[in-house]
């Protein structure tokens, strides 16, 4: 299986930049197409996702969230952070079976 | 408008079985592929089991093969996940999802039902 490996915590101040990384244990990557995705969590409620394709933002997502990243290594960025944004975050890579998920970062004020 | 509502949950005790139902509606179903994702109390989230829009291709996690069956009716907008065997580790809220690619993000989400297995 693919591991995704996160960083469980990042503390930032309000009006800061965030940035979230996700590093994968193999390539997700087909012929450029880099199979990563981000989704955000908030208390109670379930995932939306964020970020597809590593860098594609999804429908009705607001432009402070981006996405980047190739092969092995992808990175989520808020900027700026605004209270909303309190929750966590999680990456996902689609490009083998079983389908995997990092273990979550949680992205708490500073 | 997209919506996916599970049901079936509830407490259950280990060894015996639960059917869970996602209804969908506001896309046309037999369009997408469809998942099942779990997630234990304050933990992260784990991928169950995916479906392709035909229903012909399914895939499980390896702890979940031979116990779970993911199936869908297309007709009636209806993704289910049959839970055989359920062990005191299924204990989690479970969220089903749409892949427009079936291969691609989660795009949607439901807003996910609590399955507990305890004696």
């Amino acid at each position: 299986d693919i591991v995704l490996t996160q960083s469980p915590v990042l503390a930032v101040s309000l009006g800061q930049r965030a940035t979230i990384s996700c590093r994968a244990s193999q390539s997700v990557s087909i012929s450029s197409i880099n199979l990563m995705h981000w989704y955000q969590q908030k208390p109670g409620q379930q995932p939306k996702l964020l970020i597809y394709r590593a860098s594609n933002l999804a429908s009705g997502i607001p432009a402070r969230f981006s996405g980047s990243g190739s092969g092995t290594d992808f990175t989520l960025t808020i900027d700026p952070v605004q209270a909303d944004d309190i929750a966590a975050y999680y990456c996902q890579q689609s490009r083998e079976s079983p389908n995997t998920f990092g273990a979550g970062t949680k992205l708490e004020l500073k | 408008e997209v919506q996916l509502v599970e049901s079936g949950g509830g407490l259950v005790q280990p060894g015996r079985s639960l059917k869970l139902s996602c209804a969908a509606s506001g896309f046309t179903f037999s369009n997408y592929g469809m998942h099942w994702i779990r997630q234990a109390p304050t933990k992260g989230l784990e991928w169950v089991a995916s479906i392709s829009p035909s229903g012909g291709s399914t895939y499980y996690r390896d702890s979940v093969k031979g116990r779970f069956t993911i199936s869908r009716d297309n007709a009636k907008s209806t993704l289910y996940l049959q839970m055989d065997s359920l062990r005191s580790e299924d204990t989690a809220t479970y969220y089903c999802a749409t892949d427009v690619n079936y291969g691609g993000p989660l795009d949607y989400w439901g807003q996910g039902v609590m399955v507990t297995v305890s004696s």
